[in-house]
């Protein structure tokens, strides 16, 4: 079964603390993407990577970075947290980029981290 | 700008009733659209796409309809079960690479036993 797991289900940390949230996929995609979820807001994209060691801006990058050292593993860092990224945070993989491709199989969400700054 | 809205945030329907959930769009050069489906605690599941060539497409109880006239896209779920109940998302892609997704907010869908 396919499988895109995220470190920690929950996480609190404190203003200023630098965070890291990992993604790992196991379908040897080439896409994966960051997204943040707020109600109302629907999900926003953060940052998004083709390749390793690539990676493209979204809608709402700042305050945040990202890492992709290997295929498999997308992280994404908070360098200094503050309260307005209190959120639920989803990582999504894709075979190809969505609208390409197209395929029903080719689109996962890992289960999201519900991140909380205090 | 570009937006990808829903129409209601809440609908409730009877179990085994028809459920219609509407999405408007307002960038005309989006070319593909997919309904996400998101159960509480969970990630978003892909339910059915869309390419902006077709309007209409038929999955296992759902259809999607689009129609590029009104920018308007809608999932219709038939013969809705309990197990329907979560939130749905739709989505469009944001560049003519694909490379970015546009989701709207989000329709909670109630099912009433």
């Amino acid at each position: 079964d396919v499988k895109v797991t995220q470190s920690s289900r929950y996480l609190v940390k404190r203003t200023g603390e630098k965070v890291f949230l990992e993604c790992v996929q196991d379908m040897d995609h080439e896409n994966m993407f960051w997204y943040r979820q707020d109600p109302g807001l629907g999900l926003r994209l953060i940052y998004f990577s083709y390749d390793v060691k690539m990676k493209e801006k979204g809608d709402i990058p700042e305050g945040y970075s990202v890492s992709r050292e290997k295929k498999e593993r997308f992280s994404l860092i908070l360098e200094s947290a503050s309260t307005n990224q209190t959120s639920m945070y989803l990582c999504a993989s894709t075979l190809a980029p969505p609208g390409l491709a197209g395929g029903p199989d080719t689109q996962y969400f890992g289960p999201g981290t519900r991140l909380t700054v205090l | 700008g570009e937006s990808v809205g829903l129409h209601l945030p809440t609908l409730s329907v009877q179990e085994g009733d028809n459920s219609i959930i509407n999405c408007a769009y307002s960038n005309s050069a989006s070319d593909y659209f997919i309904w996400y489906k998101q159960e509480s605690g969970k990630g978003p599941q892909f339910i059915i796409d869309i390419r902006s060539n077709m309007d209409k497409r038929q999955g296992q109880r759902v259809t999607v309809l689009l129609n590029k006239t009104v920018k308007h896209l809608s999932l219709q779920i038939a013969a809705t079960q309990p197990g329907d109940s979560a939130v749905y998302f739709c989505a469009e892609n944001k560049d003519n690479a694909g490379n970015m997704l546009t989701f709207g907010g989000g329709t909670r869908l109630m099912v009433k036993p």
